[in-house]
């Protein structure tokens, strides 16, 4: 199976911050990344598919980039709504997830 | 608007057979391009793809489950479903039932999940 490790685990931010999320594949999975957002007690969101590919509906602060084994999640500017959990996902091969960054009020 | 929403016993016994149904509403669950999939996590920990079913009843399972694993679908009643046998405390967990999504070209997500459901493992 293919891992997926995540950086941070959890961060500290304020409104208007610039946010970064890395995660990185245990092998290339060349561009078949995706981006999820989770808030508790609701169904996860997706946010990016195809590592750069904007899902219908979600706002344009969000962007990923990156390819083989090396992606990243951005939110150019942090709002009150995206305090939540964040999961990459490779759909290279077999599902898997990465442990997720919790996003927190600083 | 498409939504999912899983369904069963929130407590089960160990050894026991876990069950649970995905009901999909506001379209047809055999309409488009896409697979189903069940994908759990258990409490402070990340997510776990368990296994989709496409729309002709083929079926793919992590490899970690496999043994105990078969999801099936029934299309007059626009749902699918879970069954996990032999389960343990480390089963205990949110099961979510997730849109598996193909795009042309060869990329997917889960683009569509529904709220998730707590199962316990315990006697």
């Amino acid at each position: 199976d293919i891992q997926m490790t995540q950086s941070p685990s959890s961060l500290s931010a304020s409104v208007g911050d610039r946010v970064t999320i890395t995660c990185r594949a245990s092998q290339s999975i060349r561009s078949y990344l995706n981006w999820y957002q989770h808030k508790p007690g609701k169904a996860p969101n997706l946010l990016i598919y195809a590592a750069t590919s904007l899902q219908s509906g979600v706002p344009s602060r969000f962007s990923g980039s990156g390819s083989g084994t090396d992606f990243t999640l951005t939110i150019s500017s942090l709002q009150p709504e995206d305090f939540a959990t964040y999961y990459c996902q490779q759909s290279h091969s077999a599902p898997t997830f990465g442990g997720g960054t919790k996003v927190e009020i600083k | 608007q498409v939504q999912l929403q899983e369904s069963g016993p929130g407590l089960v016994k160990p050894s026991q057979t876990l069950s649970l149904t995905c009901t999909v509403s506001g379209d047809s669950i055999d309409s488009g391009n896409h697979y189903w999939s069940w994908i759990r996590q258990p409490a402070g920990k990340g997510l776990e793809w368990i296994g989709r079913i496409y729309i002709s009843g083929s079926t793919n399972y992590n490899s970690s489950l496999k043994s105990r694993v078969t999801i099936s679908v029934d299309t007059s009643s626009n749902q699918f479903s879970l069954k996990l046998s032999s389960v343990t405390a480390a089963d205990t967990a949110v099961y979510y039932c997730a849109r598996h999504w193909l795009w042309p070209g060869g990329h997917d997500a889960f683009d569509l999940w529904g709220q998730g459901t707590l199962v316990t493992v315990s006697s």
